[in-house]
């Protein structure tokens, strides 16, 4: 399967710990996107890379959230001291951006957190 | 005014019928248009890029009017398959992030 992947799918954490999630872009995509999704909502923009570097975050994103691409491969999301309010669908996605393209994203599955 | 703004339904439409949705958008300089279908707790899958000139995909025509600022999607002889929640999504350029609706959630009646 050459699309995108997440891992964990799922992810149950008690309020205050940490958790991270990771996502492997399609491979020769350049640029690879963070959302959050909760339920009846369309999903909102956190957080997006072009290739190792980190070009716009979303306020949405405190300052409990982080993400990296180290390499320009996949990407890590952490939030740390989770709080109930995290608890939403973070999903990947991930394009390739080119001259004159047209870019269109593709999705992973997501990891569905729940704080308790 | 929202960036993005979709009916959100449901639409109960029967099988075999037409149905079609609106999307506004409030950027003018928005450049890029797509309509994504996303299942129940599944991600969202792209559906189709929305053209200058409008274009058809089998029973699915996308439609933009940039004076009105909404794209339109339209679904010929619906199929009960085409139940799912149809996100419109804006973006300002190739170089700017997607902006998502909330979508608009359709049921195709039997």
């Amino acid at each position: 399967d050459t699309g995108v992947s997440q891992n964990p799918r799922h992810k149950i954490t008690k309020r205050g710990q940490n958790v991270t999630f990771r996502c492997d872009p399609i491979s020769e995509h350049n640029r690879l996107y963070w959302y959050r999704q909760t339920l009846g909502q369309g999903p909102e923009f956190l957080t997006y890379f072009q290739n190792e570097a980190q070009l716009e975050k979303s306020r949405l994103l405190s300052d409990r959230f982080s993400a990296e691409r180290p390499k320009g491969s996949f990407s890590t999301l952490e939030i740390q001291r989770t709080e109930q309010g995290d608890s939403a669908m973070y999903l990947c996605a991930s394009s390739n951006v080119g001259q004159g393209a047209i870019y269109e994203q593709y999705f992973g599955p997501g990891t569905r957190l729940t704080v308790t | 005014r929202k960036e993005v703004e979709q009916d959100p339904g449901p639409f109960n439409v029967p099988e075999g019928a037409t149905v079609a949705f609106n999307c506004t958008y409030s950027n003018s300089a928005s450049q890029s248009f797509f309509w994504y279908r996303q299942d129940c707790r599944k991600e969202p899958k792209l559906l189709m890029s929305v053209y200058s000139s409008g274009n058809e995909d089998g029973r699915f025509t996308a439609q933009l009017n940039r004076a009105s600022q909404y794209i339109s999607l339209l679904i010929r002889d619906s199929k009960l398959s085409d139940s799912a929640t149809y996100l419109c999504v804006v973006s300002l350029g190739r170089d700017d992030k997607i902006i998502f609706g909330k979508g608009t959630r359709l049921h195709i009646l039997p």
